[in-house]
Parts: structure tokens; sequence; C-alpha cells
């Protein structure tokens, strides 16, 4: 599975929109981008997954550069309770459940 | 819908001592997994299973870690002896086994080892 790169920390303010960068260079065609959050002291969350095209649902928005080396994660907007270790992965589309290996994410502190 | 549900949500030990941590998994899941965290190492995969059978345990730190999927509503990863060093939060996770799937995972089993 390809790396991933992120900002060790980013802060945002509330009501405003929390725009997460992820590199993955190295990334393969059949290689998906999946975004988790870990909100302090609980188990990692999914948010989002993406393979080319950029996606929407009630929690993020994707967007996935044309040459798929980055993408970004955008919460429109950010809420006191959106403060969390965001998690950028690539992992290959195979035909069975492959794991998730975890960065060290990007810690994302959402500021009243 | 009930999660994943995990217990205990922590444990407090002695050096030696078996350590049994239990999951069960979302209802219709057929792939389950443990991860085990700590702030040296970050979030690690010690094994998955598909349909009850263990795919990868290169995971697993030696043999005094085991795991076992008796069924598809339950299992169980234990420790024995335990170390200090097992000290961490074990979460399970569950999905479909699928290209496109997502994880859910539990709340943890914190573990401390004395």
């Amino acid at each position: 599975d390809a790396k991933t790169t992120q900002p060790t920390s980013m802060d945002c303010a509330e009501g405003r929109a929390a725009n997460l960068p992820c590199n993955h260079s190295t990334i393969s065609g059949n290689e998906y981008v999946y975004w988790y959050r870990q909100i302090h002291s609980q188990g990692p969350q999914y948010i989002i997954h993406g393979l080319k095209n950029n996606e929407t649902n009630e929690m993020a928005s994707l967007i996935i550069t044309e040459d798929r080396k980055s993408s970004t994660l955008i919460l429109p907007h950010a809420t006191l309770r959106d403060t969390a270790v965001y998690y950028c992965i690539v992992r290959v589309a195979s035909g069975s459940a492959r794991q998730l290996t975890f960065g060290s994410g990007t810690q994302l502190t959402v500021l009243p | 819908d009930a999660g994943v549900i995990q217990s205990p949500r922590h444990e407090v030990t002695e050096m030696g001592q078996e350590v049994t941590l239990r999951c069960k998994p979302i209802s219709g899941h057929n792939s389950l997994f443990w991860y085990r965290q700590t702030m040296m190492r970050g979030l690690e995969l010690l094994i998955y299973f598909n349909n009850n059978v263990p795919i990868d345990d290169s995971g697993m730190p030696e043999d005094r870690f085991s795991a076992k999927m008796p069924n598809a509503s339950f299992s169980t990863l234990k420790i024995q002896p335990s170390e200090p060093r097992d000290s961490a939060v074990y979460f399970c996770a569950s999905s479909f086994i699928s290209t496109y799937n997502e994880q859910f995972f539990g709340p943890g089993t914190r573990l401390t080892v004395l």
C-alpha cells in the first residue's frame, strides 16, 4: 500500500471549513484513498473514501487531484466535536478485506 | 443498531497473569480485526479474520498472544503471560468482506499490566 504524508497538526476556527491535506505521490491506479478520524479515547471512525472522483457525504468532502498524488479532506463547518486525529490511508483494492495501515495522522484542533 | 462491543473496557492486571479480551462484531459482518494502539507505535494491526478464519497474524507480537474466532459473533484475544510492555488500548473492528468496505471500530479495551 502507498505511503501517505500529512501535517502533524492543524487549527481551525469553529464554523469555518477545515481543509486537511494528504500527499500520496506513489499511489497506484487501483488504490483508494480512505479517511478515518479518532476522537480522544474512542475507536477510529470511518469518514469517507474515493478512487479518483471527488466524493461527498454527510460528514465531509474528499477532493482528489487529477494525478491522484494528493487529496484534501474538507469539513465544511467545523465544530468543537470535530477535534480529533485524522488519518489518510491509501489502500489497494482487493477481493478480500485488508487491514488499514494507520500513519501518524493530523491532529485537528477546532478553536472556539 | 449495536456497534462493535468490546469487554472489558478497562483491565488492570499483574505481570504474568493471563488476560482475555473479548469482541462481538456487528451482526452480519464477516471480517474482524484486532488492533493495538500505543503512544510509541501508534495504531497497528495484530490479526484479522475472514469468515472466522485467521488470514494474517503477522502483526501478533509473539507466542504469548493468541486470537480465536469460534463463530461469527465472537472473538477473543488472549495474552499469556502478560508483560508491562503489553499495556495499550486494544481495538476490535469489523466489516463486510468487499473491496470498498469501511471498518467499524469498538470502543477499545485499555489494558494496564503492572
